[in-house]
C-alpha cells in the first residue's frame, strides 16, 4: 500500500518564478494538508484541502495557492518566488474524520530559490 | 496562541542507553493533544506517540514513552535502548483548532538526536 507520494523531490527555481508541487495521498485518504518546513525549524501549516476546496489556511500570503483533484491528489502553487520560500514542503494526507490523528506525511519536496 | 518549545537543538546518546528529549508547551485549552514525530534524513515525518490531556496514564509505544507532567506543561519523549536507526530529528507537536473545528499541528523547532555506536 503506497503511502503519500510527493513530486518532484528536489527543485531549484529563480526568484520571481512560479512553482507547482504535487502530492498523491495515501489510499483511502481524502484530505490533504500542506506544511512548509524552513531549514532548522519545525513545519508550519499552509492550508488544508477537502472535497476539492481549501478549507483552512495558515498565515501564508496569497502567493501560495492550491488545488485538489477528484482523485484527492493535490497541488501547491507558489507565485513570485522569494528567497525565503526556500524550504522543505511536506504534504500530509488523512481521512477527514481522523484529522491530524490520521496524518501520513510524504517525504517532501525540497525547494531552493536562487 | 499555542506554542511548543524544544530547548535541545542536539543530543548525543550511546547505543543501548535511554535518552530523554524535552518538550514544553503553552496553551490555555483544557483539552489538547500532544504528538511526537521522528524525521529521518529522508524527510518524512513519522508518528511516534500521542498523549491526550485527559489521559490518566503516560503514553507508551514500544521503546517510546511520554513523560507527561501536566502541571509543568511538559511532555518529554523517552527513548529506551537507543539504536543507531534512532538518529534523526525529533519534533514535538500540538494540535490547534481551526475555524471549522478541524485541527492543524503546530511544531517545535526540533531536537537532532545522534546515537553513538
Amino acid at each position: 500500500d503506497a503511502g503519500v507520494t510527493q513530486s518532484p523531490t528536489h527543485l531549484i527555481k529563480t526568484r520571481g518564478q512560479q512553482v507547482t508541487l504535487r502530492c498523491s495521498p495515501k489510499s483511502g485518504h481524502d484530505t490533504v494538508s500542506w506544511y512548509q518546513q524552513a531549514l532548522g525549524q519545525g513545519p508550519q501549516f499552509i492550508f488544508q484541502y477537502y472535497e476539492e476546496e481549501e478549507r483552512q489556511r495558515g498565515n501564508f500570503p496569497d502567493r501560495f495557492s492550491g488545488h485538489q483533484f477528484p482523485n484527492y491528489s493535490s497541488e501547491l502553487n507558489v507565485n513570485a518566488l522569494l528567497l525565503g520560500d526556500s524550504a522543505l514542503y511536506l504534504c500530509a494526507s488523512t481521512p477527514f474524520r481522523e484529522g491530524v490523528y490520521g496524518y501520513t506525511f510524504g517525504s517532501g519536496t525540497r525547494l531552493t530559490v536562487v | 496562541a499555542q506554542k511548543i518549545t524544544q530547548t535541545q537543538p542536539g543530543m548525543f546518546v550511546q547505543e543501548k542507553e535511554a535518552v530523554t528529549l524535552d518538550c514544553t508547551y503553552d496553551t490555555s485549552d483544557q483539552s489538547y493533544g500532544l504528538f511526537w514525530y521522528k524525521q529521518p534524513s529522508s524527510g518524512e515525518m513519522i508518528f511516534l506517540i500521542y498523549q491526550g490531556s485527559y489521559d490518566e496514564q503516560n503514553a507508551t509505544e514500544g521503546r517510546y514513552s511520554l513523560n507527561f507532567q501536566k502541571a509543568r506543561k511538559s511532555a518529554n519523549l523517552v527513548i529506551s535502548a537507543s539504536q543507531l536507526g534512532d538518529s534523526a530529528m525529533y519534533f514535538c507537536a500540538m494540535r490547534e483548532a481551526l475555524m471549522d473545528s478541524s485541527y492543524k499541528l503546530i511544531f517545535g523547532s526540533g531536537t537532532r538526536l545522534l546515537v553513538r555506536p
